[in-house]
């Protein structure tokens, strides 16, 4: 199975860049890094994904390093409102099962 | 669209009882997905679907657990006998393209506290 590591918590402050990371270091060549985020009380929501080059979309940022046993989650500018669990997950193209469970994330705490 | 639809939105019930969740995908998604949360485990795949049919059931944690989505509308999670270690939140996510390239959507969750 296709696994990922992800610090238990990370704590930023409102208004500035953060910078969530994740490593998966046993990745295979055509495994997909997915970011998922869950709020408080909430289901978890899609954040972004890729493969090799880094995406962007209204959300966040994802960068994923040239030898792909890393990526970086970036939100450009948190909110309290991004208070979350973040997920980093992993997918092979099969559609197999592996990789599809979310674990514990990243449970990130933003300071007004 | 409406988004995915779960209910009970909570469920209490006692040591032994059956314990049906169900769930309503988004309307076109070809794929559906029970996931279990706890504060232990974290969010654990159950079971998912791919056109009704079950491909991957290897994290129903045991014959108590049985799921079915008779249609592409609707699909089922079933418990019995329920015990007390089953209470947790389960989530039902659908998605047009599967996993891999596709995006999940997630219902609001069904609680279930077993006492």
């Amino acid at each position: 199975d296709a696994k990922t590591t992800q610090p238990n918590s990370m704590e930023s402050n409102e208004e500035e860049p953060v910078h969530l990371p994740c490593n998966h270091s046993t990745i295979s060549g055509t495994d997909y890094i997915h970011w998922y985020r869950q709020l408080p009380s909430q289901g978890p929501e899609y954040v972004i994904h890729g493969l090799t080059s880094n995406v962007n979309n209204r959300m966040a940022s994802l960068a994923i390093a040239e030898d792909r046993k890393s990526s970086t989650l970036i939100l450009h500018r948190a909110t309290l409102r991004d208070a979350a669990v973040y997920y980093c997950i992993l997918s092979g193209p099969g559609g197999g099962a592996d990789g599809l469970t979310f674990g514990k994330g990243t449970h990130l705490i933003i300071q007004p | 669209d409406a988004g995915v639809i779960q209910s009970p939105r909570h469920e209490v019930t006692e040591m032994g009882q059956e314990v049906t969740l169900r769930c309503k995908p988004i309307s076109g998604h070809n794929s559906l997905f029970w996931y279990r949360q706890t504060m232990m485990r974290g969010l654990e795949l159950l079971i998912y679907f791919n056109n009704n049919v079950p491909i991957d059931d290897s994290g129903m944690p045991e014959d108590r657990f049985s799921a079915k989505m008779p249609n592409a509308s609707f699909s089922t999670l079933k418990i019995q006998p329920s015990e007390p270690r089953d209470s947790a939140v389960y989530f039902c996510a659908s998605s047009l393209r599967g996993f891999s390239t596709g995006e999940l959507f997630f219902g609001e969750g069904s609680r279930l506290t077993v006492l």
